[in-house]
């Protein structure tokens, strides 16, 4: 089993409301990360967990809140968002972090669109 | 982050013919690369990596070539195949940190 799997696929929030990105992973991966992805633009990353703890933070806005409640989770927590925060999120794990990196797996991405 | 990119924003290429995808990092501490295909409304897809004690790695049917005096790196198809077609990525990584990086992307039109 590779598989990366995020729900919900496609999401529609308002400014104001508060919803969460679900991603999990059965693969035993112990690094795993959020990329937020703009339309013909590149991953960017955003979050990175190793062993369930939060190791890089690429400066992202408090309204994203990421938790990994164990090693088979990853969650993304929105909260106030803006329009410009609409993109494609994505969510990949990978062995471990740190020395001896091996390749990361990603999901198929939730489509938020913030309205 | 540092800066990965890509040469070739756009490659077209007929059905049968190789392919070839280049990308340059700036980063001297990156020591391990991926290239990435994405099919639109998809994930990111691994396709082949390699580290920087090596300067040439083969799968099937794809070769990645790592020139690190110039910080290059290229991505050969062969054969290219109407599902080739996508977006294709490179991400470079150091072992310190294990975060990836990507470059701007290629897209790759195969015409049959």
């Amino acid at each position: 089993d590779t598989e990366v799997t995020q729900t919900p696929k496609h999401l529609v929030m308002g400014m104001t409301n508060k919803k969460s990105l679900k991603c999990e992973q059965h693969m035993g991966h112990r690094a795993m990360y959020w990329y937020k992805q703009k339309a013909k633009k590149p991953p960017e990353l955003m979050f990175v967990y190793s062993y369930e703890k939060l190791s890089i933070n690429e400066s992202v806005p408090s309204r994203f809140s990421p938790e990994c409640p164990n090693s088979s989770l990853l969650n993304l927590h929105l909260h106030a968002l803006q329009p410009e925060d609409s993109a494609l999120y994505l969510c990949a794990s990978s062995l471990r972090q740190g020395p001896a990196a091996t390749e990361a797996f990603f999901g198929q991405g939730t489509r938020l669109t913030v309205v | 982050g540092e800066s990965v990119g890509l040469h070739l924003p756009t490659l077209s290429v007929q059905e049968g013919d190789n392919s070839i995808i280049n990308c340059a990092y700036s980063n001297s501490a990156s020591d391990y690369f991926i290239w990435y295909k994405q099919e639109s409304g998809k994930g990111p897809q691994f396709i082949i990596d390699i580290r920087s004690n090596m300067d040439k790695r083969q799968g099937q049917r794809v070769t990645v070539l790592l020139n690190k005096t110039v910080k290059h790196l290229s991505l050969q198809i062969a054969a290219t195949q109407p599902g080739d077609s996508a977006v294709y990525f490179c991400a470079e990584s150091s072992n310190n940190f294990n975060k990836f990086y990507f470059g701007s992307g290629t897209k790759l039109n195969v015409k049959p």
